[in-house]
């Protein structure tokens, strides 16, 4: 099973800064399966990115994915104050997996 | 509007059975995956398997595996997930998820589970 570590944990920002999320693999993660969610409290999780840098459907250009092998990044490049939210990976090949998230809150 | 519905909140005590339902509307349910995923009180997701309702082919995340199961009834485009026994561990919050148009991007709105004496 590929394990998922998310970091920071928490990521304590301004509105209108750049947020950079690391997830990291145990094992070597097929770009074509890695995504990013964004979790708000009561909500259920939203999708942003697939296929590791393939923005979702709706989803603002502020929002950029990268990386192969077993290093993946999420960049929110200006946060806006609805951004501030739980992120979580997933590589979602043939035994998906979650990372276990990081908080980005407001500074 | 392609969209998953989910049952609605369960309370239950230990040793209990439970099946919660996650029914797909808007699209042809039958061709696309449906995981579900747990969301114990304050932390964080966990993947639990996933099936293909077209065929019914399962797989069962290992932590999961033999803990619950997972089932779907195409002809009411509804799948399943269900305990034979139920235990304080197993509340949480439930969520089905779709990949429809690229990793899990459709959702349903969550089951919360409750298992007290």
């Amino acid at each position: 099973e590929i394990v998922l570590t998310q970091s920071p944990g928490t990521l304590s920002l301004s509105p209108g800064e750049r947020a950079t999320l690391s997830c990291r693999a145990s094992q070597s993660v097929s770009s074509s399966y890695l995504a990013w969610y964004q979790q708000k409290p009561g909500q259920a999780p939203r999708l942003l990115i697939y296929g590791a840098s393939s923005r979702a459907t709706g989803i603002p250009d502020r929002f950029s994915g990268s990386g192969s092998g077993t290093d993946f990044t999420l960049t929110i490049s200006r946060l806006e104050p609805e951004d501030f939210a739980v992120y979580y990976c997933q590589q979602y090949g043939s035994s998906p997996s979650f990372g276990g998230g990081t908080k980005v809150e407001i500074k | 509007e392609v969209q998953l519905v989910q049952s609605g909140a369960e309370v239950k005590k230990p040793g209990e059975s439970l099946k919660i339902s996650c029914k797909g509307s808007g699209y042809s349910f039958t061709s696309y995956w449906i995981g579900w995923v747990r969301q114990m009180p304050g932390k964080g997701l966990e993947w639990m398997g996933i099936i293909y309702p077209g065929d019914s082919d399962t797989r069962y995340s290992p932590s999961f595996q033999g803990q619950v199961t997972i089932s779907a009834d195409k002809s009411i485009s509804t799948a399943y997930l269900q305990w034979s026994s139920l235990k304080a561990s197993d509340t949480a919050m439930y969520y089905c998820a779709a990949d429809y148009g690229g990793a899990f991007d459709i959702w349903g709105q969550g089951t919360m589970v409750t298992v007290s004496s």
